[in-house]
């Protein structure tokens, strides 16, 4: 059975800290890794990545992706209090299927 | 406006009774998926479409049906059999099957069974 683990499940920052949410999958027939950000109803998509080692970037938001180590990390740096959201990773298979994990509650306190 | 829609926003629903979700995209989407949120956690797959007329459990169909007659709608029903309907459900599509790219999502129903 595929498996997506994000951590930490929830986060409390202060505005202007940077902050790193980490996601490990086992998902059969991998073939990428997708980060959304969840507000109130709808998630929204961040970044796609299928290649080991390749920074993607969005503002203050990045994102990379380790094969070997099944492993992903988004990094928010100078945190703002519109950057609080449930954060999803997802695990996506060959087929078209995707895994979410749980999801990470980041706070941002002004 | 392109999109995805999904309705009623909020459905209240007696235990044993049957009710279908509405989710409709004018994307010209090939695949469209249903999921669940319940407090807590991620998304859960139920059931998802790659073609019109044909679609494949995820990994929580029980009590749960699907059809795809038409490629922009994928309406979902929550039958009595479901144990634990009350969740939020929401509609997602993305622009080719088999592709494991963005999903773009709909706004979500709240279903409330009591």
């Amino acid at each position: 059975e595929d498996k997506v683990v994000q951590s930490p499940l929830s986060l409390v920052v202060h505005e202007g800290d940077t902050v790193t949410l980490n996601c490990s999958y086992e998902v059969t027939n991998f073939r990428s890794l997708l980060w959304y950000k969840q507000e109130k109803k709808a998630p929204t998509f961040l970044f796609m990545l299928t290649s080991s080692g390749i920074e993607k970037k969005s503002g203050r938001l990045s994102s990379i992706l380790d094969k070997k180590e099944l492993f992903s990390i988004l990094n928010i740096t100078a945190t703002q209090t519109g950057d609080s959201a449930v954060y999803l990773c997802a695990g996506g298979t060959s087929y078209g299927k995707l895994t979410f994990g749980q999801g990470t509650i980041l706070t941002v306190h002004p | 406006d392109g999109g995805i829609t999904q309705s009623p926003k909020y459905l209240f629903r007696k235990e044993g009774q049957n009710v279908t979700l509405s989710c409709e995209q004018n994307l010209n989407h090939d695949a469209m998926y249903w999921y669940r949120q319940d407090p807590g956690q991620g998304l859960r797959l139920i059931y998802y479409s790659q073609i019109v007329n044909d679609f494949q459990k995820g990994d929580i169909a029980e009590g749960y049906s699907v059809s795809r007659e038409k490629k922009e709608s994928f309406p979902l029903t929550v039958t009595s059999a479901q144990k634990n309907p009350t969740a939020f459900y929401l509609c997602a599509s993305s622009p080719l099957a088999g592709n494991s790219g963005e999903q773009y999502f709909g706004p979500g129903t709240r279903l409330t069974v009591t």
